[in-house]
């Protein structure tokens, strides 16, 4: 059992929006940013989204976070086949000490 | 461009202890974190621990009791041990550079992971 909860599935067709969804609490996402991570199975996984909505250098402009509260969201707009992959969000967790993830959803693109 | 690498057994038998190091390439290990997180068949991840680049390791506290981080700066490598294995740990482990204080804290660099099988 993950301490975030996220859907453990989405889907859209190719030039669609889809969101993801992170819920957390008052310890993790309530207190701290919100992280999000792309990964393709058999690669190493990719930081997507750091800090709620910042983009690190060469992901594309397509990907978008949002935090409000103790849930966040990921949003991927103009969606492309190459964004199928599994998504983690990730936050840091006062009580536990540590980071602490979702349980990954994993995005289809019809 | 910085790279990190895992390796170590596939397969530990039950009871024994599970050990794994990471190479990292194109940068040093000054001034970050050394993480190792594990992801079970069908499961989410799960953060292992770390160990800051001088010293200060912080471990999951479900773990905490079998686990141990090491660093080695002369190589560019960190360690993982993990003893009194069970199936449970069973899991694609993988390494990652963590940076940034808790509020930020993230993973920037991760390996691509191995699978670790504890079976007789």
């Amino acid at each position: 059992q993950s301490v975030l909860t996220q859907p453990p599935s989405a889907s859209g067709t190719p030039g669609q929006r889809v969101t993801i969804s992170c819920s957390g609490s008052s310890s993790n996402i309530g207190s701290n940013t919100v992280n999000w991570y792309q990964h393709l199975p058999g690669t190493a996984p990719k930081l997507l989204i750091y800090s709620n909505d910042q983009r690190p250098s060469g992901v594309p402009d397509r990907f978008s976070g949002s935090k409000s509260g103790t849930s966040a969201s990921l949003a991927i707009s103009g969606l492309q086949s190459e964004d199928e992959a599994d998504y983690h969000c990730a936050a840091w967790d006062d009580s536990l000490n540590g980071p602490v993830f979702g349980g990954g959803t994993t995005l289809t693109v019809l | 461009q910085v790279q990190l690498q895992e390796s170590g057994p596939g397969l530990v038998k039950p009871s024994e202890t599970l050990s794994l190091t990471c190479t990292v390439s194109g940068g040093s290990l000054s001034g970050y974190y050394w993480n190792f997180i594990r992801q079970p068949p069908g499961k989410g991840l799960e953060w292992i621990g770390y160990m800051y680049y001088s010293g200060n390791p912080n471990y999951s506290p479900s773990l905490k009791s079998r686990v141990t981080i090491s660093v080695d700066a002369s190589k560019n490598q960190f360690s993982l041990k993990l003893s009194s294995v069970t199936a449970a740990d069973t899991a694609v482990y993988y390494c990652a550079r963590g940076r940034g204080g808790a509020y930020h804290y993230r993973f920037d660099y991760w390996g691509q992971g191995t699978l670790v099988t504890v079976s007789s």
